[in-house]
């Protein structure tokens, strides 16, 4: 099976800062990875997939990139409400989830 | 608007079987592909199951190959998990996600149920 690791574990950033997480694949998936992310007591919302699509009605201050087995989500400019857990996923042959990055806002 | 109803979780022995229930509406279900997902709660997110439209590709996490079963009929709009063999780290919240597009193969999972508790104990 594919592993996907990212980091880090926790982030803490205040608004306005530009993040990014990382996601490793353990093998090259090419582009077949996607972003969510998950408030506690919700299910999972899909923000960004095939590494660089951005899914209808999230905001433009996500992105994403890479290929092969590095990837990248980036926040451009943070908002309060973008404090949740980000997780990556790979979608090459079966699929699986990277372990999840806390955002805390500062 | 897409609906994704999962029923059937519950408590259960160490050992013991639970079948899952997703019911989907609001699109075309015959053309969608399926996964389910657990999570631990306060943990993260596992990837467990998939079945393509027609039922002809299913794979599974290694963590449960030969012990959960994955169907549906795409006639009553449904998606099924039937987990035997349970073990406490069974114990989770399981989504039921549909994937975000009607596409061949595993997908991005664009909308996802509100998720059923199983709990194993011991």
């Amino acid at each position: 099976d594919i592993q996907m690791t990212q980091s880090p574990s926790t982030l803490s950033a205040s608004v306005g800062d530009r993040v990014t997480i990382t996601c490793r694949a353990s093998q090259s998936i090419n582009s077949w990875l996607a972003w969510y992310q998950q408030k506690p007591g919700k299910p999972p919302k899909l923000l960004i997939y095939k590494t660089s699509s951005l899914q209808n009605g999230v905001p433009s201050r996500f992105s994403g990139s890479g290929s092969g087995t590095e990837f990248t989500l980036t926040i451009s400019s943070l908002q309060p409400d973008d404090s949740a857990t980000y997780y990556c996923q790979h979608y090459y042959g079966s699929s699986g989830f990277g372990q999840g990055t806390k955002l805390e806002i500062k | 608007e897409v609906q994704l109803v999962e029923s059937g979780g519950g408590l259960v022995q160490a050992g013991g079987s639970l079948r899952l229930s997703c019911a989907a509406s609001g699109f075309t279900f015959s053309t969608y592909s399926m996964n389910w997902v657990r999570q631990v709660p306060g943990m993260g997110l596992e990837w467990v199951s998939y079945i393509s439209p027609s039922s002809g590709t299913k794979y599974y996490a290694d963590s449960v190959k030969g012990r959960f079963t994955i169907s549906r009929d795409n006639a009553e709009h449904s998606v099924f998990l039937q987990m035997s063999s349970l073990r406490d780290e069974d114990t989770a919240l399981y989504y039921c996600v549909r994937g975000r597009a009607d596409l061949t193969g595993t997908s991005d999972l664009g909308y996802w149920g509100q998720g059923t508790l199983v709990t194993v104990s011991s």
